[in-house]
């Protein structure tokens, strides 16, 4: 079935570095979603991109849309504690709609 | 963002009881809806998704009987997890797509479920 590579599993980081992450698979998507999920809760939809190419920021937090749609990332600028959770990514293959497959998840940690 | 409300948060059972775990899109219609199981630490695993008005698909090596799920109308569906045992204790999380918005998908809190 269709995988997605999410790297790092974990990360920890000094409060105010820069973060960064990546999702990449074999296949091509056509949408790409970062979530972060804090403990005990369910995930929260941080950035979604549709279009090869496609950079968008929210904040500290700028995700893109690989040229080759088969890749994204996600970069967090000056790291604050509350940027602590879990950053899942996720892919949408097989037009709109496919259904949505996610990464495993990277972990961050920061130390104030 | 569109809103996804799971209820209860958190349930306590017995062994061999049934629970049911309510998923409702508030501000949105979905026709589909997916329930995913979450294990300590790990992502989320896809157990099944649940179609408005027809059968559920589960995923490979989830049991129907087991984990029972109903989608009656455009903004609820339902996952019972019947005959509960203390291995089907996990983190339970929904979410709903909606179709409107490119099939942005949004989760519900979680459930998150202990059998003693």
């Amino acid at each position: 079935g269709q995988q997605l590579n999410q790297s790092p599993q974990s990360m920890f980081i000094q409060e105010g570095e820069d973060v960064s992450m990546n999702c990449t698979s074999s296949s091509i998507f056509n949408t790409w979603l970062w979530y972060k999920q804090e403990p005990g809760e369910g995930p929260v939809l941080l950035i979604a991109l549709y279009k090869a190419g496609e950079l968008t920021s929210n904040g500290r937090l700028t995700a893109q849309f690989g040229i080759t749609r088969k890749d994204s990332f996600l970069n967090i600028s000056a790291s604050i504690p509350s940027d602590v959770g879990i950053y899942f990514c996720a892919g949408r293959y097989g037009g709109s709609q496919g259904n949505l497959i996610f990464g495993k998840g990277t972990k961050l940690s920061v130390k104030p | 963002g569109a809103v996804v409300s799971q209820h209860p948060s958190w349930v306590i059972c017995k062994s061999g009881t049934s629970v049911k775990i309510e998923c409702r899109s508030l501000d949105f219609q979905a026709t589909t809806m997916f329930w995913y199981r979450q294990f300590p630490k790990q992502s989320l695993m896809l157990m099944a998704t649940s179609n408005e008005g027809s059968k559920a698909t589960y995923e490979q090596g989830v049991e129907k009987d087991k984990f029972l799920i109903n989608h009656a109308s455009l903004t609820l569906s339902t996952l019972t997890v019947t005959s509960a045992h203390p291995e089907d204790s996990s983190f339970y999380i929904c979410s709903a797509e909606d179709r409107d918005r490119g099939g942005l998908a949004f989760f519900g809190q979680g459930t998150r479920l202990t059998v003693v």
